[in-house]
């Protein structure tokens, strides 16, 4: 089945820096999501974005399906930011929903 | 409009004991998926089901097993409860065609 990596598994920044996180995936994809997982457990969305550029106020993210990655961009993080970053992807086999999920990346952002 | 429900939120079980889960599609969702997130094993998926038909199959054991009604809500159903089945359980909602799903608050269910 398609692997997904996340990296790094960890980040810690101070508020107001700016960082990136990275998905790499190993097939073709017909979806790709990245979620934040609330203290709660609950996955929010962020982007579906199986390909291009999407921004979100001071998110963005860009999928380079080619070459089997995409990256998130936090700018000007907030403490607010703080919690666990999914890549999620489902390959091309028909109408797939089935999302294989990265390890996750902890983003800690400290006041 | 509504999100994607999951009840009950929180679940204390006993070994061997069986367990229901529920979940309640976006509307005009066709297609729910369950997934088990565990701090080992990250989030695995278990089953999708789509116009009340299993579409798709993670690998779990036969004692999980899970059914979707004619209004497109899902029930998972865990027998035989393990210590290893505490977990979070999440449900994701989608067309079914691929594009984007949205989950649910989660079920987290404990086996004690």
């Amino acid at each position: 089945g398609i692997q997904v990596e996340q990296s790094p598994p960890d980040l810690i920044l101070q508020e107001g820096a700016n960082s990136t996180l990275r998905c790499n995936f190993s097939d073709s994809v017909n979806n790709l999501q990245w979620f934040h997982q609330n203290p709660w457990g609950q996955l929010i969305n962020l982007f579906y974005i199986p390909s291009g550029t999407k921004q979100n106020g001071r998110l963005s993210a860009t999928t380079v399906a080619t070459e089997r990655y995409s990256l998130l961009y936090i700018s000007s993080s907030q403490t607010t930011d703080s919690g666990v970053y999914f890549c999620a992807v489902a390959d091309y086999t028909g109408a797939n929903s089935k999302l294989t999920f990265g390890k996750g990346i902890t983003l800690s952002v400290r006041p | 409009k509504a999100g994607v429900t999951q009840t009950p939120r929180y679940l204390i079980k006993t070994r061997g004991q069986q367990v229901t889960l529920s979940c309640s599609p976006i509307s005009g969702h066709r297609s729910v998926s369950w997934y088990q997130q565990t701090p080992g094993q990250g989030l695995q998926f278990l089953f999708e089901y789509f116009s009340e038909t299993q579409r798709n199959k993670g690998n779990f054991p036969g004692r999980f097993s899970g059914r979707q009604f004619s209004n497109s809500r899902s029930e998972m159903n865990v027998s035989t409860l393990e210590l290893g089945d505490s977990a979070l359980y999440l449900c994701a909602s989608s067309s079914g065609d691929g594009t984007e799903a949205f989950f649910g608050q989660g079920t987290r269910l404990t086996v004690v």
